[in-house]
């Protein structure tokens, strides 16, 4: 089985700081992708940032960047110049070559941007 | 539409009442995801469309839970003899269909039975 560990229920970061969002994951797969998305109070889902396993570069979007290690299995995202909107919660979701369309989302960190 | 669209976006129901959610996914999108989303907790899976058929309705809890997708369109998760413990938000996704592609999400529909 899949599983997705984000073992931040809750973090906080002042306004124009960095800040680092943990997730480990596990799987006996090679070949897989891994995410990360936003969810505001509003509820709807963003994806925030995307990385194929078999990519070694770690994937960057504007502010936000990842520390992908795959021996590790883990998958941090950093939020660089932290945005009043970047308050959230945030998941952390993996999905597997041979594993049809079932993404699999870890319990979420829930971020605070303080001003 | 623009996005995907859910409704309700809250339904409060009697436990043993039966209850449908509607998901009118982003147009051409061929694929469509329901998830349950519990209080506290990320997006579990329950199904997932390719067209009009069910490719994967692995994550659907038990046989109280049913979705349709007639026509590759609009899909209905039906839910018979609700429980207190169905309370959740149900999540519709859609996407392109591109292999491991972006999940686009609409709000969600809050589940509350009493």
């Amino acid at each position: 089985a899949q599983t997705v560990t984000q073992s931040q229920p809750e973090m906080s970061v002042q306004e124009a700081e960095t800040v680092t969002l943990s997730c480990t994951y596990d799987t006996s797969e090679n070949n897989y992708y891994l995410f990360w998305y936003k969810q505001p109070p509003s509820r709807q889902m963003i994806l925030v940032i995307r990385q194929e396993a078999y990519k070694q570069q770690n994937a960057t979007e504007n502010r936000f960047s990842v520390n992908f290690q795959k021996a590790a299995k883990s998958f941090s995202l950093k939020i660089s110049d932290s945005q009043l909107g970047d308050t959230a919660m945030y998941f952390c979701a993996f999905i597997a070559d041979n594993y049809g369309q079932n993404f699999v989302f870890g319990p979420g960190t829930r971020l605070s941007v303080l001003p | 539409g623009a996005g995907v669209s859910q409704t309700p976006s809250n339904k409060v129901t009697e436990k043993g009442k039966y209850v449908e959610l509607r998901c009118d996914p982003i147009s051409g999108h061929t694929a469509l995801y329901w998830y349950r989303q519990s209080l506290g907790q990320g997006p579990e899976f329950l199904i997932y469309f390719q067209g009009t058929g069910a490719a994967d309705d692995s994550g659907l809890p038990n046989d109280r839970f049913f979705a349709v997708r007639p026509e590759g369109s609009v899909s209905t998760l039906k839910i018979q003899r609700t429980e207190r413990g169905d309370s959740a938000v149900y999540l519709c996704a859609s996407s392109s269909g591109t292999v491991h592609g972006e999940l686009f999400f609409g709000e969600g529909s809050r589940l509350t039975v009493l």
